[in-house]
């Protein structure tokens, strides 16, 4: 079964809106990244942030992580057309090192 | 740099053949991935290889195999292709020091009839 699960399965907002995506897991995890996906495209990695951080940014994209509730948002401030892509938050489970874990995705549309 | 190449971009299989997908990255990763994605489903890891020589199924592994032919190839061979195998592949690779993070290739998209 999936690790993550990705809420909502797709959002659409408006140019210049913010957009959030949430992400909820089932067991402790290493650590937690989020990737975009463009349509017929591979996955790229956008950001990883560890089981004792709270919160990162990089850019315009803002990551929270809270263990104790299992769960995790990605923020993707002033949105831009180019943002339109499937979101994905990926786990690294326990002390596993090697495998990755993938959630359902949030299809993000930004429409002008 | 190429980054994970795949190769074939598109297949169509009837019931029953075999195939091979093939991967190769040139980033000197450790671990390679395959994994597959249906609508609705997001990616489900099929294979994974933490190492040279070294190979571990994934959440869905039946009716595959694969090979780490060394550090740089990992196929994925179906061996008799059935129609629930319709799906895109893609293949990763990933370096444990940098917290796994992975790099993909463009995806192979499979159909079996």
């Amino acid at each position: 079964s999936q690790q993550g699960e990705e809420d909502p399965q797709a959002l659409s907002i408006q140019e210049g809106e913010n957009a959030t995506m949430n992400c909820s897991y089932k067991t402790s995890i290493n650590n937690l990244q989020w990737y975009r996906q463009n349509s017929g495209r591979g996955l790229v990695h956008l950001i990883l942030i560890r089981s004792n951080e709270r919160e990162k940014h990089s850019g315009r994209l803002r990551v929270t992580l809270d263990t104790s509730k299992k769960s995790s948002s990605l923020l993707i401030t002033a949105s831009r057309a180019a943002d339109t892509a499937s979101y994905f938050c990926a786990t690294v489970p326990g002390r596993s090192f090697q495998k990755l874990v993938f959630g359902t995705g949030t299809r993000l549309l930004v429409s002008p | 740099n190429a980054g994970v190449t795949q190769t074939p971009k598109f297949q169509v299989l009837k019931t029953g053949q075999s195939m091979t997908l093939q991967c190769a990255q040139d980033m000197n990763h450790n671990s390679m991935y395959w994994y597959r994605q249906d609508p609705g489903m997001g990616l489900r890891l099929i294979y994974y290889s933490a190492s040279e020589g070294t190979t571990d199924k994934g959440e869905v592994p039946n009716g595959y195999n694969v090979s780490r032919l060394n550090k740089r190839e990992f196929s994925l061979r179906l061996e008799s292709a059935a129609p629930s195998q319709t799906s895109v592949y893609f293949c990763a690779s990933g370096d444990s020091g940098r917290g796994n993070t992975i790099y993909f290739g463009e995806g192979s998209w499979l159909t079996v009839v």
